[in-house]
């Protein structure tokens, strides 16, 4: 199976930088995903790792150490627009992703 | 503007009674899911489809059903021997290997 572990809750200042871990156990690999989530909206991808290393869009950037288990989204220059929750997803296969539990974002003036 | 369109957005059934939420798509994918999510709580597997006349159970499919009788739409029902109903479901879809495009969820309230 697979399970995926990262902070319930984070607070950050705007324009601040804030990183979001996630550790996992699978049985196999299917990289590491990121997703967005407003209160009772639809989550939307932000991010992908294959591979070890960082992954960088705008103001998103996302890293994974397979060695590890582990993976981080980082994001700059927040906004308060980023106060959203955030999931990491992985799984065996593309058809069978596992999201963590999600880490709420609250970005304070 | 191609998407996924979950309807409807509320949905409210007394128990012991069986509901049919709706999930089209004109995105042209193959794959379709259907997630349930509770309040503080990620995203669970209830049903996957990978091709049209085909779909697989996820972590948690017991009360539930679907169809795929079509690319577009993939309907979850669930019946009333779901025990906990009131829930968050999202459906999604992608290509092979891509990320998941999802709809806009339909808050299900049963009493």
């Amino acid at each position: 199976g697979q399970s995926l572990e990262q902070p319930s809750e984070v607070t950050a200042v705007e324009g601040a930088i804030v990183q979001i871990n996630c550790t996992y156990q699978t049985s196999g690999f299917y990289g590491l995903s990121w997703y967005q989530q407003h209160d009772g909206g639809a989550p939307t991808f932000l991010s992908y790792n294959a591979l070890d290393g960082l992954e960088e869009t705008g103001r998103f950037s996302s890293f994974l150490s397979r060695s590890d288990s582990y993976g981080y989204l980082l994001l700059q220059e927040l906004q308060m627009k980023d106060s959203a929750s955030y999931f990491c997803a992985t799984g065996a296969g593309s058809y069978q992703l596992t999201f963590g539990k999600g880490t709420k974002l609250s970005v304070i003036p | 503007d191609g998407g996924i369109t979950q309807s409807p957005k509320y949905l409210f059934r007394k128990e012991g009674q069986n509901v049919t939420l709706s999930c089209e798509q004109n995105l042209n994918h193959d794959a379709m899911y259907w997630y349930r999510q509770d309040p503080g709580q990620g995203l669970r597997l209830i049903y996957y489809s990978q091709i049209v006349n085909d779909f697989q159970k996820g972590d948690i499919a017991e009360g539930y059903s679907v169809s795929r009788e079509k690319k577009e739409s993939f309907p979850l029902t669930v019946t009333s021997a779901q025990k906990n109903p009131t829930a968050f479901y999202l459906c999604a879809s992608s290509t092979t290997r891509d990320p998941l495009h999802f709809g806009n969820g339909t808050r299900l309230t049963v009493t």
